[in-house]
């Protein structure tokens, strides 16, 4: 079983809708939790890090369930620029375990 | 101003014909990573440095071997590529915080073909 799943997508986004998107994480131990963004043939970015109760910045809201172990991003009112892959990383065993990411593509 | 740094971008080699990637970053960050990613799939941990000391990922192959000479720098040699080692190659950077793990800065990777 993998350390960090999640669906790859791809998520067809109409701009200015709704979407939202889950990451499961198989250490109960895990200790901080992120989302990255990695654009097609580029780097990972930080978008941001995932609180215990949950967090926004701007459009994307994440949000932690310890019990259920698993961490997910929402992003309100898409923008073309959000086409990306979104990588779900989790630090666990004194490393950052990344996804395989799950891939958005918002459309006009 | 580019904070880590990646040479060359882009390297074609011959199967079995060695190669240096190299990394170099301006955040004096103790922590620097290698990382192999394939298409679709997450970024791999091959080894990472802290400080001088050197962690090699149990599964990563003899072929992949590392030198930091200095905070700056750290380069990826692969002795013999072969046709499965291509793939984009990441340097990443972390100060190891509090939290755990901390932000990791990457670079713009190396995108390696074996011919």
């Amino acid at each position: 079983r993998k350390e960090v799943e999640q669906d790859p997508g791809p998520f067809n986004v109409p701009e200015g809708a709704t979407v939202a998107f889950n990451c499961t994480y198989s250490n109960s131990a895990s200790q901080s939790f992120f989302w990255y963004r990695q654009d097609c043939r580029k780097e990972p970015k930080l978008l941001m890090s995932v609180y215990s109760s949950g967090n926004e910045d701007g459009r994307f809201t994440a949000q932690l369930n310890r019990a259920s172990q698993y961490i997910s991003l929402l992003i309100r009112d898409s923008k073309l620029s959000d086409s990306a892959t979104y990588l779900c990383v989790v630090f666990s065993w004194g490393k950052l375990q990344f996804g395989a990411g799950t891939q958005v593509v918002v459309t006009p | 101003d580019a904070m880590v740094i990646q040479n060359p971008r882009y390297q074609v080699t011959q199967f079995g014909k060695p190669v240096t990637l190299s990394c170099s970053q301006t955040l004096n960050h103790n922590v620097m990573y290698w990382y192999q990613q394939k298409s679709s799939q997450a970024p791999k941990l091959l080894f990472h440095y802290y400080d001088k000391d050197f962690n090699n990922e149990a599964d990563t192959p003899d072929n992949f071997q590392s030198r930091r000479p200095n905070t700056s720098f750290c380069f990826l040699d692969i002795r013999s590529p072969g046709l499965g080692d291509a793939a984009m190659y990441l340097c990443a950077t972390s100060r190891i915080s509090g939290t755990g793990g901390g932000e990791q800065f990457f670079g713009p990777g190396t995108r390696l073909t074996v011919l």
